[in-house]
């Protein structure tokens, strides 16, 4: 069926460094692409999302980037620091804007002070 | 707002028993999601809501999940009987927004454990 492929499932940097999150679909009709944030014992927190008609997107540290035509989209943090130590999780909606949002398995992310 | 808003935080329960989720969504939101969360399977879909009417409930995984929203404020997630393998943590989310269009806001999850 429909999926969402995610990796890596875990990842250390340096405080400082930046982090990359890469994300694949397999539906064509799928035309948008949120992320969440998930910290230890809470809900999932949308931190950036993009939609189609767009390649990038950026708000302060963070960017996600979209090429729909590999069916790819990456999220990237730069500057990492302690508090982005986090679960992300990407998302499609499968289905285009009639289905549903279907999630990758997540990305373990520590930053190392 | 105060977000959205579940309970229990924690249940333990044995098999064989009734257990019961709780949902308080925020208000003006008109879709309500309930979610299931494992290592092995991730985040998935169990049903959501459109003004308190069941839209697509395909995620339910068997008869011995059922859920109801009576009202805009309030939906529960049931399970009957319970089983070990229903251990997982139970999100409840509510949306403005058109499924798979906007952005979710998830409350802080049921963990639920069956022994």
């Amino acid at each position: 069926g429909e999926n969402v492929e995610q990796h890596p499932s875990t990842l250390s940097v340096q405080e400082g460094d930046s982090a990359v999150i890469k994300c694949t679909y397999s539906d064509s009709a799928s035309n948008y692409f949120p992320w969440y944030k998930q910290e230890l014992g809470k809900g999932p927190q949308l931190i950036i999302d993009i939609r189609s008609n767009v390649g990038e997107k950026k708000d302060q540290r963070i960017a996600v980037t979209l090429n729909k035509t590999a069916k790819h989209f990456s999220l990237h943090i730069t500057e990492t620091q302690p508090e982005d130590s986090a679960v992300y999780f990407c998302a499609a909606n499968i289905g285009g804007s009639q289905g549903n949002l279907i999630f990758g398995k997540g990305t373990k992310l520590s930053v190392k002070p | 707002d105060a977000g959205v808003i579940q309970s229990p935080r924690h249940e333990v329960t044995e098999m064989g028993q009734e257990v019961t989720l709780r949902c308080k969504p925020i208000s003006g939101h008109d879709y309500l999601f309930w979610y299931r969360q494992t290592m092995m399977r991730g985040l998935e879909l169990l049903i959501y809501f459109n003004n308190n009417v069941p839209i697509d409930d395909s995620g339910m995984p068997e008869d011995r999940f059922s859920a109801k929203m009576p009202n805009a404020s309030f939906s529960t997630l049931k399970i009957q009987p319970s089983e070990p393998r229903d251990s997982a943590v139970y999100f409840c989310a509510s949306s403005f927004f058109a499924p798979a269009t906007g952005e979710l806001f998830f409350g802080e999850g049921s963990r639920l454990t069956v022994l």
